[in-house]
């Protein structure tokens, strides 16, 4: 079973932030998190992956808190084509298998 | 970036047919994976298949019905047996690059078993 909770939809306004929650309350001391998005009809992608810190790239940055039992997902200026289903997966750093909750529907709008 | 090539892209089957899945990646993995996706949901494990060894399977799914190859390090097949529509899904392989990103999906099969 999938380790963590997501809200099943969110939207946002092209060129605002988007803030995408997750829980993760039961997670282990050698599990990262991860994000991937997939639109419509496309395989998987991923977004960014964290341990403790927060983490930013192109695409993204990753809050994790304190605790690491929550973290947020944002995509500082969305666009369009963000319209996508965001997941948040945590699992070991290597070799470890990708389990897929519901994730977030995210719907940008004009 | 990495390259994973999925063969059929979609295809209509027969029921009590079966349809072999070609996934081809660009460069050795030890790791490839294969999911289904059905109509609106998320996408579930169906098998983990290393190189030199038998896939282990993820519970609910059996080796008679969604039997694996996995010959050497880029090359992975899935087949669906014995279909009926149920099976209609995207199936989805993966591949562990062991590299800053975790895994890598290829486009997907889509299945419609009439």
């Amino acid at each position: 079973d999938a380790k963590t909770t997501q809200p099943p939809s969110m939207d946002c306004a092209e060129g605002r932030a988007a803030n995408l929650p997750c829980n993760h309350s039961t997670i282990s001391g050698n599990e990262y998190v991860y994000w991937y998005r997939q639109i419509h009809s496309q395989g998987p992608q991923y977004i960014i992956h964290g341990l403790k810190n927060n983490e930013t790239n192109e695409m993204a940055s990753l809050i994790i808190t304190e605790d690491r039992k929550s973290s947020t997902l944002i995509l500082p200026h969305a666009t369009l084509r963000d319209t996508a289903v965001y997941y948040c997966i945590v699992r070991v750093a290597r070799g470890g298998k990708l389990i897929f909750g519901q994730g977030t529907e995210l719907s940008v709008k004009p | 970036s990495a390259v994973i090539s999925q063969k059929p892209s979609r295809d209509i089957c027969q029921r009590g047919t079966s349809l072999t899945i070609q996934c081809q990646v660009d460069s050795q993995v030890t790791m490839m994976f294969w999911y289904r996706q059905q109509p609106g949901q998320s996408l579930t494990l169906i098998a983990t298949a290393n190189q030199g060894s038998e896939a282990t399977y993820e519970s609910g799914f059996v080796i008679d019905k969604f039997p694996i190859s996995r010959p050497n390090l880029t090359f992975s097949t899935l087949t669906v047996s014995n279909m009926s529509p149920e099976d209609s899904s995207i199936y989805l392989c993966s591949a562990d690059y062991d590299r800053v990103g975790g895994y890598t999906f290829g486009s997907g099969t889509r299945l419609t078993v009439v």
